[in-house]
């Protein structure tokens, strides 16, 4: 059964101060890793896929990378517009095809404060 | 281009009524899927129809019927809604080399 853990539950920062989120995720054949934000009243809006380890992708200030065992979602200097619910998803390959199903982790409530 | 949209926005229901939540897409996307929303649990794949005519389970199944009705649109069915279907429910569409795309969620509560 594929599973993916978000840590921590919830973090608060203040306007500049640089941390990671964490993803840890076991699944039979990894398709694809993605990271969606998600703001209160509205659904997940997608910022990246991850295909294998080692990749990296960054927008403004996020930057996610990706190994054999977890992702991490880097922000640098955030600002308080980055608050958000972040959530990691992976698609798995098995049987050769996945249909596009994914599996989700629970997020990560980010706080930055001014 | 409103991507996907779902249908009604909030919904509150006596236990044992019935009710449908509609979703539509326009990106002439193959699949499309239901998820629930509980705190701390993260989306839960109720239902999914990986192409127009077929639907398959996905994670939490029970109390919920689907219909993909054509390519567009995907509904979803509580045919006998309990306080535990309490939840946001969110529809989404994929194509293939794409990420899934959202709508923005039906708040349904369940007295």
């Amino acid at each position: 059964e594929d599973q993916v853990t978000q840590s921590p539950e919830a973090l608060r920062l203040q306007e500049g101060e640089s941390s990671s989120l964490n993803c840890s995720y076991t699944v039979s054949g990894l398709r694809g890793l993605f990271w969606y934000r998600q703001d209160p009243g509205k659904g997940p809006e997608f910022l990246f896929t991850l295909y294998s380890a080692g990749e990296e992708k960054e927008k403004e200030r996020l930057k996610a990378t990706l190994t054999k065992k977890e992702s991490f979602l880097h922000i640098t200097a955030p600002k308080p517009e980055d608050s958000a619910t972040y959530l990691c998803a992976v698609q798995a390959s098995a049987g050769g095809t996945s249909y596009g199903k994914l599996t989700f982790g629970q997020g990560t409530i980010l706080t930055v404060h001014p | 281009n409103a991507g996907v949209t779902q249908t009604p926005k909030f919904q509150v229901l006596k236990t044992g009524q019935s009710m449908t939540l509609q979703c539509a897409q326009d990106m002439n996307h193959n699949s499309m899927y239901w998820y629930r929303q509980d705190p701390g649990m993260g989306l839960r794949l109720i239902y999914y129809s990986a192409s127009e005519g077929t639907t398959d389970k996905g994670e939490v199944p029970n109390g919920y019927n689907v219909s993909r009705l054509n390519k567009r649109e995907f509904s979803l069915r509580l045919e006998s809604a309990a306080p535990s279907q309490t939840s946001v429910y969110f529809c989404a569409s994929w194509g293939r080399n794409q990420p899934q795309h959202f709508g923005d969620g039906t708040r349904l509560s369940i007295l």
